[in-house]
């Protein structure tokens, strides 16, 4: 699948390190997210950009910066992260944020913080 | 803000059974409730949704129904197939937030 693609794959970096997480999809959506998926947790939803504004930010730690340039490229800039930031971090797009559109999930980013 | 719980956490079943999975929900403005599944290294992928303003969707095997009164709705596969092993997840969306459920590790045993 090709829809949504997320860089790196993989991902280990030291807690000093400033690193970025690239999503980009090739749907024509207008809305962009960011999920951290941890082992046994729920999905959590950390940021929603619908035509590059950001709608909601769910109370995510400040050491996690997203960007979105246009619709079709969302990044994640990471520094001074701390080991319990290790986990799968997803991208996802969908036509819009309301209504209630299908949300097509990149393959992830496996982040392990040293 | 919502709160999704999801039940049994892992659910081990004879091909062939049903399986049953439910969630609850906490905000009554909630108005979609999608479900995805997640194969072992693989990304989510919706495979049933269902809108506020209906209380049952069927897709081939697959079937959910939601109470809105109760706030819960529920997963129902018929006819398991080993093919159906994988991670559930339930979604509740209100407004911008979707917030999911924690998962069912759905084991079908051939």
């Amino acid at each position: 699948e090709t829809g949504v693609t997320q860089t790196p794959r993989h991902l280990v970096m030291g807690m000093t390190n400033k690193k970025s997480l690239k999503c980009e999809q090739h749907l024509g959506h207008n809305a962009m997210y960011w999920y951290k998926q941890s082992a046994k947790k729920p999905l959590e939803l950390m940021f929603v950009y619908n035509f590059k504004e950001q709608t909601e930010n769910n109370s995510v730690p400040s050491r996690f910066s997203p960007e979105c340039p246009n619709s079709s490229h969302l990044f994640l800039h990471l520094h001074t992260l701390q080991p319990e930031d290790s986990a799968l971090y997803l991208c996802a797009s969908s036509q819009d944020v309301t209504g209630g559109y299908e949300q097509y999930f990149g393959p992830g980013t496996r982040l392990t913080v040293t | 803000g919502e709160n999704v719980e999801q039940h049994p956490s892992t659910l081990s079943v004879q091909e062939g059974d049903s399986a049953v999975i439910k969630c609850t929900y906490s905000d009554s403005a909630s108005n979609y409730f999608p479900w995805y599944k997640q194969e072992l290294g693989k990304r989510p992928q919706l495979i049933i949704d269902i809108r506020s303003n209906v209380g049952e969707k069927k897709d081939q095997r697959i079937a959910v129904t939601l109470n809105k009164t109760a706030k819960h709705f529920s997963l129902h596969i018929t006819e398991t197939q080993p093919e159906d092993s994988a991670v559930y997840f339930c979604a509740a969306l209100r407004a911008n937030d979707m917030r999911f459920g924690a998962g069912t590790r759905l084991t079908v045993k051939p």
